[in-house]
């Protein structure tokens, strides 16, 4: 079975500041992949970022990069030079073995809230 | 990035009634959808696998004859919540796989459904 851990329920960040979004991940899976989702209040999911489980580099979107520790089992979300606009929930989810069209759904974290303050 | 739609994006009925919500992938084809369900403050379950011409799998704990899915072409699925109770008031939000280039999941923007 796999688990997602986000054990920052909420965090604050000054404006123009980095800020790092820690999930630690459970899965007996040789291939997995971990994404990262933005939730504004409006409740949509907006796409951020990607790592597969066999992927030699960190994967980097802008200013979103995915701080991928295999052996440790985690996948922190770097945000640089943060933005008003970043305030939302943001949300570590795995998706599980490809060998059926059901473990490609995602597994989500409970997620943590990001208030970036001027 | 490739862009998903669902309707309605609110919805208020009267307990007892039936509510069908549409996903839509827009500009490309998806054999596979998800429906999940998020309650105020909390992370997103999954309540249901789509699969396009099949019939959709399941979680545990989802009635499959409360919640009924319906994948009938390559850009459409739709959850309808059968004879819906105030219990059933949630934040239902589907997702599409993107089977080509690189691997994500867009999803919808989400229903509010609300059973008085």
């Amino acid at each position: 079975a796999q688990k997602i851990t986000q054990t920052q329920p909420g965090m604050f960040v000054q404006e123009k500041e980095a800020v790092t979004l820690d999930c630690t991940y459970d899965t007996s899976d040789p291939s997995y992949g971990l994404f990262w989702y933005k939730q504004p209040s409006s409740g949509e999911m907006i796409f951020l970022i990607y790592q597969g489980s066999y992927d030699q580099q960190n994967a980097t979107e802008g200013r979103y990069s995915l701080n991928f520790q295999k052996a440790r089992k985690s996948a922190n979300l770097v945000i640089s030079a943060s933005q008003l606009g970043d305030s939302a929930m943001y949300f570590c989810a795995m998706r599980g073995v490809s060998n059926s069209n059901s473990g490609y759904a995602l597994n989500f974290g409970k997620g943590t809230s990001l208030l970036v303050t001027p | 990035g490739a862009v998903v739609s669902q309707h309605p994006s609110r919805v208020i009925c009267k307990s007892g009634t039936s509510v069908k919500i549409e996903c839509r992938s827009l500009d490309f084809q998806a054999t596979t959808m998800f429906w999940y369900r998020q309650f105020p403050k909390k992370s997103l379950m999954l309540m249901a696998t789509s699969n396009e011409g099949s019939k959709a799998t399941y979680e545990q704990g989802v009635e499959k004859d409360k919640f009924l899915i319906n994948h009938a072409s390559l850009t459409l699925s739709t959850l309808t919540v059968t004879s819906a109770h105030p219990e059933d008031s949630s934040f239902y939000i589907c997702s599409a796989r993107v089977t080509s280039g690189r691997e994500t999941q867009y999803f919808g923007p989400g229903t509010r459904l609300l059973v008085l």
